[in-house]
């Protein structure tokens, strides 16, 4: 079965400071891969979608960005955190026109 | 930009009663889905609705669509404090064709 790790949990970050955000999924090959933001008590925001190794769309302009350097592997980065990208990042693969989570990771920028 | 609208933004509700939330949308449909996320965590996906069907049951959910009306409503009977979550509704939306969540709809269940 398909199962999605995303880590880590928690993370507080200084502003100005690098961010690396992780997800890989195992049980599935080639999938399609999406990163969201949801700020608290809002919607899902789609940040980043991924068709396959290097091809990376951006839904919307930020001071993050996206890599999948595997096929199973995709990665949220920024190379200096803004006090608004603090929020709960969710990564995300699809199958069959649903998606499936992995468990968060609450971002505090401090 | 937004597709899917819940209402209510919150519902309180007593063990045992229905809970009813509506998802209003603003294009034409392929399908419409329906999630759950509890608290701090990821979403889970619960029933799928395609524009050619009007409701569709899985356990004690019901989901009814209209599209005529561009709405859709999610039924859960019975209820349990542990359906205590926030709910979304999602289409498909944007530039790509990606899917596009609602603010959804924080239910609680008080034992």
């Amino acid at each position: 079965s398909q199962t999605i790790h995303q880590w880590p949990a928690t993370l507080v970050q200084p502003v100005g400071s690098p961010l690396s955000l992780e997800c890989t999924v195992e049980g599935t090959s080639n999938p399609n891969l999406y990163w969201y933001r949801q700020a608290a008590g809002r919607g899902l925001q789609l940040l980043f979608y991924s068709v396959g190794i290097g091809q990376i769309s951006s839904e919307v302009p930020q001071n993050l960005s996206a890599s999948r350097p595997q096929d199973r592997q995709f990665i949220l980065s920024s190379k200096k955190l803004l006090l608004s990208d603090s929020g709960f990042y969710l990564c995300a693969w699809s199958e069959r026109e649903k998606l499936f989570f992995g468990s968060g990771t609450q971002l505090s920028v401090l | 930009s937004q597709q899917g609208e819940e209402d209510p933004q919150a519902l309180s509700i007593q063990e045992g009663e229905n809970a009813t939330m509506n998802c209003s949308y603003k294009t034409s449909i392929n399908n419409l889905q329906w999630y759950r996320q509890n608290s701090g965590r990821g979403l889970v996906h619960l029933i799928l609705i395609r524009s050619n069907e009007r409701e569709k049951h899985s356990g004690r959910l019901r989901v009814t669509l209209d599209t005529s009306k561009k709405s859709s409503s999610l039924l859960i009977t019975a209820s349990r404090a542990a359906d205590t979550a926030s709910y979304f509704c999602a289409t498909v939306g944007g530039s790509q064709g990606n899917l596009i969540f609602g603010k959804g709809t924080k239910l609680s269940v008080k034992p």
